[in-house]
């Protein structure tokens, strides 16, 4: 298996641009997860699927960012408009379903705003 | 609301040694507890995974304790390579959802 794959691995945009974040995650999971990690705050949940269905999307820090699952085997993270604060990078992870399965993580999206 | 504090937030020994990380959580309701390596620039790689009825798990030359009741977590490594140098993460799992701390940066010298 090719692990959690996301794209793109590297972006630059400037504020106010629209940004998408990419994530396929490894076949036959059906928990996807999206993380942010900043050197102040760490990792952070933002939100999780669950069979392609949104189940907690408390994490998310506001109104400008949305996620999607269309399908099993695709997710998006968008931000709209991107602010120099959202600069960080961005994982995906997925799991199987069960409290003792571990999840995977992907490489990671490293974000920049300027 | 889960946290979880890593101590020490770097630890810089000579090769060869024994070290041991530690993990502390506020909240003992969990199902289990993953240690994570994360090399500089990339993503997370799982080491080791104790399920909330165990005590430890072994891989290699590392050793995880866990201690629900007193919310507690160690990540032994013994005899430390400087391939070993790298943040170790641990995170707590309640439901569905991993609580992070904030990782130890660990840096073994030749």
């Amino acid at each position: 298996d090719a692990g959690v794959i996301q794209s793109p691995r590297h972006e630059v945009t400037e504020m106010g641009q629209e940004v998408t974040l990419r994530c396929k995650p490894i076949s036959g999971h059906d928990y996807l997860f999206w993380y942010r990690q900043t050197m102040m705050r760490g990792l952070e949940l933002l939100i999780y699927f669950n069979n392609n269905v949104p189940i907690d999307d408390s994490g998310m820090p506001e109104d400008r960012f949305s996620a999607k699952m269309p399908n099993a085997s695709f997710s998006t993270l968008k931000i709209q408009p991107s602010e120099p604060r959202d600069s960080a990078v961005y994982f995906c992870a997925s799991s199987w379903t069960g409290v003792a399965i571990e999840q995977y993580f992907g490489p990671g999206t490293r974000l920049t705003v300027t | 609301k889960q946290e979880v504090t890593q101590i020490p937030a770097a630890l810089s020994v000579p090769e060869g040694e024994n070290l041991v990380l530690n993990c502390s959580f506020t909240d003992s309701a969990i199902y289990n507890l993953q240690w994570f390596r994360q090399d500089p620039g990339k993503g997370l790689t799982s080491l080791l995974l104790i399920q909330s009825s165990q005590r430890e798990q072994t891989s290699g030359r590392l050793n995880a304790s866990l201690d629900k009741s007193s919310g507690r977590s160690t990540l032994y490594i013994a005899a430390s390579q400087p391939g070993d140098s790298a943040t170790y993460l641990c995170a707590v799992k309640g439901a569905q959802k991993l609580v992070f701390g904030q990782g130890t940066r660990l840096t073994i010298n030749p």
